[in-house]
């Protein structure tokens, strides 16, 4: 199995500034994603954080909007930039193991932009 | 499109009393379907995991189905606690760049 934690667990930011959410995981771990969870929503696909190289962006997600660094094989970081209160959200980072099915997630980092 | 639905959107039963969650997709290829519980704050923690193959599988007190011919699947909770209070969120696996295709979730709330 692998836990997984996030940091923060959530902030509060204001408008036009940037924030950067750490996912580590006590194992190492094949893939890692990003998604992010609007309230009564359920998660969306932001990206595949792709180890030594940039991360593959579902569509409606930009680089230059959400930057995502995976420097080895069980940390990640998440950068939501130019906050909007659009952004307000909790985002979430996953991982799966080698030879399983199983996607372990983390608690989320629960982000409120004002 | 890939899509799962979930009914209903939301339930309230009383604590002891046995509830049963819905689930329907459209997802093609389809390798397995996954019921999750996200406590509020919390992210999701797999419940259940079943493949083509298999028709039900149970975890405690929660008993997943799956009749992959219909496209549906059910989560069964017997006995509910207060602790069951969470959203339950169905997820197939087959589509998408990680392969999952979620449902909205059911939200269920247990009365003491």
């Amino acid at each position: 199995s692998a836990v997984i934690s996030q940091k923060p667990s959530r902030d509060i930011c204001q408008r036009g500034t940037s924030l950067t959410i750490q996912c580590q995981v006590d194992s190492q771990v094949t893939m890692m994603f990003w998604y992010r969870q609007q309230p009564g929503q359920s998660l969306t696909l932001i990206a595949t954080a792709n180890q030594g190289s940039e991360a593959t962006y579902e569509s409606g997600f930009v680089i230059d909007k959400f930057p995502i660094s995976r420097p080895n094989l069980t940390f990640s970081t998440l950068t939501v930039s130019n906050m909007s209160p659009e952004d307000s959200s909790i985002y979430l980072c996953s991982g799966t193991l080698a030879d399983s099915y199983e996607q372990y997630f983390g608690p989320g980092t629960r982000l409120t932009v004002t | 499109k890939n899509q799962v639905e979930q009914s209903p959107q939301s339930l309230i039963i009383l604590e002891g009393k046995n509830c049963t969650l819905q689930c329907n997709y459209t997802v093609s290829p389809f390798s397995n379907l996954r019921w999750y519980k996200q406590d509020t704050g919390r992210g999701p923690v797999s419940l259940t995991i079943m493949t083509f193959s298999e028709n039900t599988k149970s975890n405690g007190r929660y008993t997943a189905t799956l009749d992959a011919d219909t496209k549906q699947s059910s989560l069964h909770i017997t006995a509910s606690q207060l602790s069951d209070s969470a959203s339950y969120i169905c997820v197939v696996s087959g589509g998408g760049a990680d392969g999952l295709t979620f449902g909205k979730g059911t939200h269920l709330i247990i009365q003491p």
